[in-house]
């Protein structure tokens, strides 16, 4: 079975600061990594993923994260936040050969003021 | 070009009266999923489908039924609401390539049940 930890549940943050949103998995499979972002009422949509090769992923709106195999770890990062990253970030995880079903954490909530 | 659409956007039933919750794609997906998602707790997969006449349960299916007549259409429906089904219900779509897939998701629709 696969599970998804994100470590803080609120982060807040001024805006132009760097933010690290921290996300740890466990699973007994390979897995394909997520973030994906959730604006206040909207669904959620892709901000990057990790399927092989370079473990340092660029995705949407300057966010980028990290794939640490030994620490089974998948931070995103952001080095300057604007006040328009004000949403819920979850963290998922899918396993490889194993259909297509995300599992995802329970999220975490950046708040950024001016 | 419209992507994943849910009707409706909100609704309030009474216990014990029953419902569907109404997902379409236009995107040609043969994968769609429902989850539902609580106040921090993440998303959680109800039931997923690979195809038209193919579903499956996902993690917490009791008390909800699917169909998947079309490739477009993913209703969920639930027969006895209950208190614990208020929550915000996602519908999401990807192709048929397998996991590491992008889901996209639809605007969610909030239930209350009373």
């Amino acid at each position: 079975a696969q599970s998804v930890t994100q470590l803080d549940s609120q982060v807040p943050v001024f805006e132009e600061a760097p933010v690290e949103l921290r996300c740890n998995y466990s699973s007994s499979v390979s897995v394909y990594l997520f973030w994906y972002v959730q604006y206040p009422n909207q669904g959620l949509q892709l901000l990057l993923k990790y399927l092989s090769g370079s473990t340092l992923v660029k995705g949407i709106n300057g966010f980028e994260a990290e794939f640490n195999k030994s620490q089974t770890s998948f931070h995103l990062r952001k080095p300057s936040v604007h006040i328009s990253d004000t949403a819920e970030y979850f963290c998922a995880v899918s396993p490889k050969g194993a259909g297509t079903a995300l599992i995802f954490g329970k999220g975490t909530t950046l708040s950024v003021s001016s | 070009n419209a992507g994943v659409t849910q009707t409706p956007k909100f609704r309030i039933l009474k216990i014990g009266q029953s419902m569907t919750l109404q997902c379409t794609q236009d995107m040609n997906h043969n994968y769609m999923y429902w989850y539902r998602q609580d106040p921090g707790m993440g998303l959680k997969l109800i039931y997923y489908s690979v195809g038209a006449g193919i579903t499956d349960k996902g993690e917490v299916p009791n008390g909800y039924n699917v169909s998947r007549s079309t490739t477009e259409d993913f209703p969920l429906r639930l027969e006895l609401a209950a208190p614990s089904q208020t929550s915000v219900y996602f519908c999401a779509s990807s192709s048929q390539r397998g996991a590491g897939e992008t889901q996209y998701f639809g605007p969610g629709t909030r239930l209350l049940v009373l």
